[in-house]
């Protein structure tokens, strides 16, 4: 079975800091997406990726980056976090383009 | 304009009885896929049932199928005898195949809650 861990569940940061999301898949997925979700808003993509090194943004970039230096592993940072930036973050990676994306558990990070 | 549009934020549906969840979806690429996931209170997604544009045949999976009408742009989610464990918000999900490099545009979702 396909596994996508996310590093944490909950997380509580502070206003200003630089925080990392870490994402781990162990299928050989070349695609690995990052999302955030809030009530109402379905969810929205942030960036994407589809093979190392490589990133394209998605639809909501701003105050995010990312980086991607081994295959199974996508993080997401926040550069100067904020509180708008508090929300679920799903992480998800698939294989082909007409295959579905398996998700993490999600991280719910609070920004005070 | 929406690529995937859930008009049902929220619906109810009786245990055992079977129930419809409505996804229309807007793409000028004749080759896409459509793919629904439930995501039960715990939050984590788990996807459902595919559906590829060039399918004749309107997929199934157990007590789930889609209801592919493809002119008028719909992917309907049919729940059988609905369960239960069956609450959850479920999204319909569209990727296209050659304009959008692989990525999945998501709907907002539709809360079900099945009553005992």
């Amino acid at each position: 079975d396909v596994k996508v861990t996310q590093s944490s569940r909950y997380l509580v940061k502070r206003t200003g800091e630089k925080v990392f999301l870490e994402c781990v898949q162990d299928m050989d997925h070349e695609n690995m997406f990052w999302y955030r979700q809030d009530p109402g808003l379905g969810l929205r993509l942030i960036y994407f990726s589809y093979d190392v090194k490589m990133k394209e943004k998605g639809d909501i970039p701003e105050g995010y980056s990312v980086s991607r230096e081994k295959k199974e592993r996508f993080s997401l940072i926040l550069e100067s976090a904020s509180t708008n930036q508090t929300s679920m973050y799903l992480c998800a990676s698939h294989p082909g383009l007409n295959q579905p994306q398996h998700f993490g558990d999600g991280t719910r990070l609070s920004i005070l | 304009a929406q690529k995937i549009t859930q008009t049902q934020p929220g619906m109810f549906v009786q245990e055992k009885e079977a129930v419809t969840l409505d996804c229309t979806y807007d793409t000028s690429d004749p080759s896409y896929g459509l793919f629904w996931y439930k995501q039960p209170s715990s939050g984590e997604m788990i996807f459902l049932i595919y559906q590829g544009s060039y399918d004749q045949q309107n997929a199934t999976e157990g007590r789930y199928s889609l209801n592919f009408q493809k002119a008028r742009k719909s992917a309907n989610l049919v729940i059988s005898a609905s369960q239960l464990g069956d609450s959850a918000m479920y999204f319909c999900a569209m990727r296209e195949v050659n304009t959008n490099a692989g990525k999945s545009t998501f709907g907002d979702g539709t809360t079900l809650t099945v009553k005992p």
